[in-house]
C-alpha cells in the first residue's frame, strides 16, 4: 500500500455521463497530481493541486475538472464522457522536497461504453 | 515532438541478461531525472532518482544522467522473471512539488 488511495478502481459508464474520481493523499503530503495513462499516449499531466490551491495545469480538457478540499482529499470531475476518455486515472502525491517523495496511488480504470 | 521520448517496446530478453532502457529529452531545463517501475494494473512505483549528470547505483539497478546529450539510461544487471513490468523515465526541471513528465514507457519481459 502506497498511501495514496483512489476510488473507486474500476468505473464504466456511458458516453455523456459525468462521473466523480476521488483521491486521499499520504498523510502529510500537501501537494496532489492527477495523470492520465491511455495505452497510446503514457503518462499525460492533467493537474496539480497544493495544499487546496490549483498551482499547474496540464493538458486538461475544458469537460475535465478538478479541486482539493481542506482536509486534502482531491477529486477528478469528468463530464460529457466521450469513448476516447477511457483510460487510467492515477493520483500521486509529494511533500513539498517533491519529485523524491512523489507517490502514487493504484489507479482508477475508467471505461466509457 | 514529444518533450520526452521512450521506445515503448515490447523488449524480451532471458534471465540473467543485462538490460539498458534509455529515454532522450528535448527540454535543457530538465534537472531532476526519475526511473519507475509499473507492474500491470497498478500504479508506478519510484526505482531510481538522479539529479543532474551522472550516475547512481541501487543493488542491481544503475541509473545514468548524460545532460550534455539529453539522454538517460537504466540498466539492469542479473535480470530477474520479477523485473518484467513498464519501465517509465520521468523528469522535471526544478526540485519541490513539481509536475513531472514522463516518456510512454517500456514495457520488458525476462523470460525464465
Amino acid at each position: 500500500d502506497s498511501g495514496v488511495t483512489q476510488t473507486p478502481k474500476h468505473l464504466i459508464t456511458a458516453t455523456g455521463q459525468r462521473v466523480t474520481l476521488r483521491c486521499s493523499p499520504r498523510s502529510g503530503d500537501l501537494s496532489v497530481y492527477w495523470y492520465q495513462q491511455s495505452l497510446d499516449q503514457g503518462l499525460q499531466f492533467l493537474i496539480q493541486y497544493y495544499n487546496g490551491e490549483e498551482r499547474a495545469k496540464g493538458n486538461i480538457l475544458e469537460r475535465f475538472s478538478a479541486q482539493q478540499f481542506p482536509d486534502l482529499h482531491s477529486e477528478l470531475n469528468l463530464s460529457s464522457l466521450e469513448l476516447g476518455d477511457s483510460a487510467l486515472y492515477f493520483c500521486a502525491s509529494s511533500t513539498a522536497q517533491g519529485a523524491k517523495g512523489y507517490t502514487f496511488g493504484s489507479g482508477t480504470r475508467l471505461t466509457v461504453v | 515532438q514529444k518533450e520526452v521520448e521512450q521506445d515503448p517496446g515490447p523488449l524480451s530478453v532471458p534471465e540473467g541478461a543485462i538490460v539498458s532502457l534509455n529515454c532522450t529529452y528535448s527540454n535543457s531545463a530538465f534537472q531532476y531525472f526519475m526511473w519507475y517501475r509499473q507492474y500491470s494494473r497498478k500504479g508506478p512505483e519510484l526505482l531510481m532518482y538522479t539529479y543532474s549528470s551522472g550516475n547512481k547505483e541501487d543493488g542491481r539497478f544503475t541509473a545514468q544522467v548524460d545532460k550534455s546529450s539529453k539522454y538517460i539510461s537504466l540498466f539492469i544487471r542479473d535480470s530477474q522473471p520479477s523485473d518484467s513490468a513498464t519501465y517509465l523515465c520521468a523528469m522535471s526541471p526544478a526540485g519541490g512539488a513539481q509536475k513531472l513528465v514522463f516518456g510512454q514507457g517500456t514495457r520488458l519481459t525476462i523470460n525464465p
